[in-house]
């Protein structure tokens, strides 16, 4: 079975300052892992993802993320946070697909606020 | 990518009542999911919906309450029946698109049962 843990309800940052969110997860086999974004009355938006390759991968408004095999870990960075940055983020991991479709489990989600 | 309408995108209902919720899709999609977010908790899985076939729903959630339509490749509706201020929540419809790997949503329907 697989599992994604977000041990922040909340993360608190300065803006300017950087943001890390974490992530660990529990899958079988290689993961497919991905970040998402929600905005307040919004759906989910998706940030960015590993599939395979290089463990750090860049997505969407600056954002980044670093595949960590032996800790389990797809922590979300951002070098200098935006106060527009204040959203709910979802750190979401699915197996790869084999000629079917793998439903993601996604985290209990984590509160970002940028304070100005 | 998939571009995904959801609506409406809230609703204030009586308890006893039932809501249809829609999402269109701007492309044929093999998988439509149905998901319910409750305040402060992360997204929970209803059902999958393929075309043509009956819905397959999870653990906790059962057709009676949850009807879904699946009658095309680019639409789908949930149903909440018979309504309770328990089932006060965000649904949120969601896709995968066969050349990604990610999930799409569409912007969720927010519902009050008073």
């Amino acid at each position: 079975a697989q599992s994604v843990a977000q041990p922040e309800d909340q993360v608190n940052v300065a803006e300017g300052n950087p943001l890390t969110v974490k992530c660990t997860y529990s899958v079988s086999g290689n993961p497919y892992l991905f970040w998402y974004v929600q905005y307040p009355n919004r759906g989910l938006q998706f940030l960015l993802k590993y599939i395979t390759g290089d463990n750090l991968v860049k997505g969407s408004y600056g954002f980044e993320a670093e595949f960590n095999k032996s800790q389990t870990s797809f922590h979300l960075k951002k070098p200098s946070a935006l106060v527009s940055d204040s959203a709910l983020y979802f750190c979401a991991v699915r197996e790869p697909s084999s000629g079917g479709s793998y439903i993601p489990t996604f985290g209990r989600g984590t509160s970002l606020i940028v304070h100005p | 990518s998939a571009v995904i309408s959801q609506k409406p995108s809230r609703d204030i209902c009586q308890r006893g009542t039932s809501l249809t919720i829609q999402c269109q899709v701007d492309s044929q999609v093999t998988m439509m999911f149905w998901y319910r977010q409750q305040p402060g908790q992360s997204l929970t899985l209803i059902a999958t919906a393929n075309q043509g076939s009956e819905a397959t729903y999870e653990s906790g959630f059962v057709i009676d309450k949850f009807p879904i339509s699946r009658p095309n490749l680019t639409f789908s509706t949930l149903t909440v029946s018979n309504m309770s201020p328990e089932d006060s929540s965000i649904y949120l419809c969601s896709v995968e698109d066969g050349g990604y790997t990610e999930a799409f949503f569409g912007q969720g329907t927010r519902l009050t049962v008073v």
